[in-house]
Parts: structure tokens; sequence; C-alpha cells
């Protein structure tokens, strides 16, 4: 399988609820990272997965949380919804770590009202 | 506190012509480089990415400079192409597995 795909594409949920989105990787790739993307900015980093261990977090509170599976898919759960987690969700997959390996998903757009 | 910051939210080219893209970031740490261009409705793809123990790399039609002493750096398009128009956003880590930080972006348009 190439490529990473991500779902769902769109996603509306109610504040104070919680989310899973999930992310498939490539056949090989160790290591997974998810960004969020607000409205008008660059994707901004939560946390790191490699071979089923979090690996690096970025500043983001522990609500968000995620799995990584031997058979190569993850999910980031959030908790707690609220209105400014409201964003596009990309997952990120390498085989390696290396940053120029990184294979994006299209990313789950998620609308918190 | 933007580490990593691209000024231009916008670019117009005519096609054949040089595209210029600029990034500016604040953390001396960063030491690794990368230019990623995304199309509506797709992630962002991997351009090309630099060492800061290089001051040049290139790839076909895309050359990325890096100036060290100004925090600067700009990826320059070579003729500029239709196809190009995409946002196109820099990054930046500590060593080439750090985590990536992003600017906001640069949406090029190059007009036939």
């Amino acid at each position: 399988e190439t490529g990473v795909t991500q779902s769902p594409t769109h996603l509306i949920k109610t504040r104070g609820q919680q989310v899973t989105l999930r992310c498939s990787s490539q056949s090989g790739h160790n290591t997974v990272s998810w960004y969020q993307q607000a409205l008008g900015q660059g994707p901004q980093f939560i946390f790191q997965y490699y071979r089923e261990e979090e690996n690096g977090r970025g500043n983001f509170p522990p609500r968000f949380s995620g799995l990584q599976f031997p058979n190569y898919s993850s999910e980031l759960n959030v908790n707690a919804l609220e209105l400014d987690d409201s964003a596009l969700y990309l997952c990120a997959s390498s085989w390696d770590r290396m940053n120029y390996g990184y294979t994006f998903g299209s990313g789950t757009r998620l609308t918190v009202v | 506190d933007q580490q990593v910051k691209q000024n231009s939210p916008s670019l117009s080219v005519q096609e054949g012509r040089i595209s210029i893209l600029n990034c500016d970031y604040t953390n001396s740490m960063f030491d690794y480089f990368l230019w990623y261009k995304k199309y509506p409705a797709e992630g962002p793809t991997f351009l090309i990415s630099i060492s800061s123990i290089k001051d040049k790399n290139e790839d076909g039609r895309f050359t990325v400079f890096l100036n060290k002493s100004a925090k600067h750096l700009s990826l320059h398009i070579v003729p500029s192409q239709p196809g190009d128009s995409a946002v196109y956003f820099c990054a930046a880590s500590i060593g080439s597995q750090g985590n990536l930080i992003f600017g906001k972006g640069t949406k090029l348009s190059v007009k036939p």
C-alpha cells in the first residue's frame, strides 16, 4: 500500500465531545507525526510516535493523545473538544524519522461547534 | 512567538520568470530546513531541504539558499510554471529528525 490515508476527511463535533482521527501509513513506516493546521497558519507539531512509543510532543495539552499500532496505522484522540480545536489535522509518516522522508496525508478537517 | 516566519502571504509571477520565496527564522538552534509544497485538498509534499553546513542546495528547477548569519533562507524556482501554483511552506528543525516548525506559508500563483 502506498501513500498515507486519513479518515474521516471531514468531521463536525460539539464542544465537550471526544474525537478519534485515524491514519493509515505506508507499510514499513515506523514513525508517525501528527500536526494541527489552523486556518491561515502553518502546521503545528502535536506529537510523534516511533515504533509504537511516543517520541516527542509539542505544546499541546494532555487531552490530545495518540496511539500507533503494529500494522502501521495510528490514531489521534482529542478529549473535551474546544472551539479552538477546529483545524485541519495532518498525519505524516516515514520509515526512518528523517524529516525529508515524511509523507503527509490529506488531513481531516475537524469543526467544533 | 513565531520561530519561522514567511512574511509574504502571496506572490504572483509570470510563467517562465523566477519565483523567489523567502523565510526567516529566529531560533539559532535550527540546523535543518525544508520546503514543502501544498495543493488544495492534499497534504504537504516535500520539495527540497538544506542542512546548515551548506549555503545552497539545488534540485532541478528548485534551489534553496541559506544565510545563517541573517537567519534567512529562500527558495528559487526557475523557470516558474503554472503547475507550481500552490502554497509553499518553509519548515525548520533541530537535527534532521527533529520535529518540524512551519511558517504560515506563501501562496504562489504562476500566470500563463
